[in-house]
């Protein structure tokens, strides 16, 4: 596609809920990035992937955080018994290659939990 | 955590003046971007200047980067209302192998018509 999309674009829950946040990277861009933005902060980075697999997860805040890329392409950010506090807007990038290239990023998806 | 910090936090000027944000930053870096916001959606690339150039240009936009003072500026020349947003600057860490960028809080532009 032209940009990098994301779905839901909003998503409400209950506490205590599973969710799953989708990502749809840029065509031909094999590196993809998840971002967490609390209200008045910049973006925190949470996961990123190289092809299929999470080359660095270290800013997943906890165990109940998972994020998968099976076929290279479209990632999945999994949040098992959602908190008050995972409320933010979650931010998927992609670059053409990790490290060098300018990341580009989706709309987000707000995320509210009750 | 947050390594780069905007300055100032907000920025309020009339149409047709310029705008000048401020990031500092704390580690080495490989390149450095600057991002636009607007309404805490997604983010647009700006400009990304790497660790050996000092000052890069794109349309009314112009970077500067100084590693020795760990600090980079962007000007925003002939400010238009739609250049209200946030801006970020966003750090490549080359211990963290750059691919993870570490943001400031962000400067908030108001250009007022």
């Amino acid at each position: 596609g032209a940009g990098v999309s994301q779905t839901p674009s909003n998503k409400v829950t209950e506490k205590g809920k599973y969710v799953e946040l989708r990502c749809d990277p840029i065509s031909g861009h094999t590196a993809l990035y998840w971002y967490r933005q609390s209200l008045g902060q910049g973006p925190e980075f949470l996961i990123y992937f190289q092809g299929t697999g999470a080359a660095d997860d270290s800013g997943l805040p906890n165990d109940r955080f998972f994020a998968v890329r099976p076929e290279g392409s479209v990632s999945t950010l999994k949040i098992q018994r959602t908190e008050r506090g995972d409320s933010a807007v979650y931010l998927c990038a992609s670059s053409r290659l990790a490290g060098r290239d300018e990341q580009f990023f989706g709309p987000g998806t707000r995320l509210t939990v009750l | 955590s947050q390594q780069g910090e905007e300055d100032p936090q907000a920025l309020s000027i009339q149409e047709g003046e310029n705008a000048t944000m401020n990031c500092s930053y704390k580690t080495s870096i490989n390149n450095l971007q600057w991002y636009r916001q607007n309404s805490g959606r997604g983010l647009v690339h700006l400009i990304l200047i790497r660790s050996n150039e000092r000052e890069k240009h794109s349309g009314r936009l112009r970077v500067t980067l100084d590693t020795s003072k760990k600090s980079s500026s962007l000007l925003i020349t002939a400010s238009r209302a739609a250049d209200t947003a946030s801006y970020f600057c966003a750090t490549g860490d080359p211990g963290a192998g750059s691919y993870q960028l570490t943001f400031g809080k962000g400067t908030k532009l108001s250009v007022i018509p």
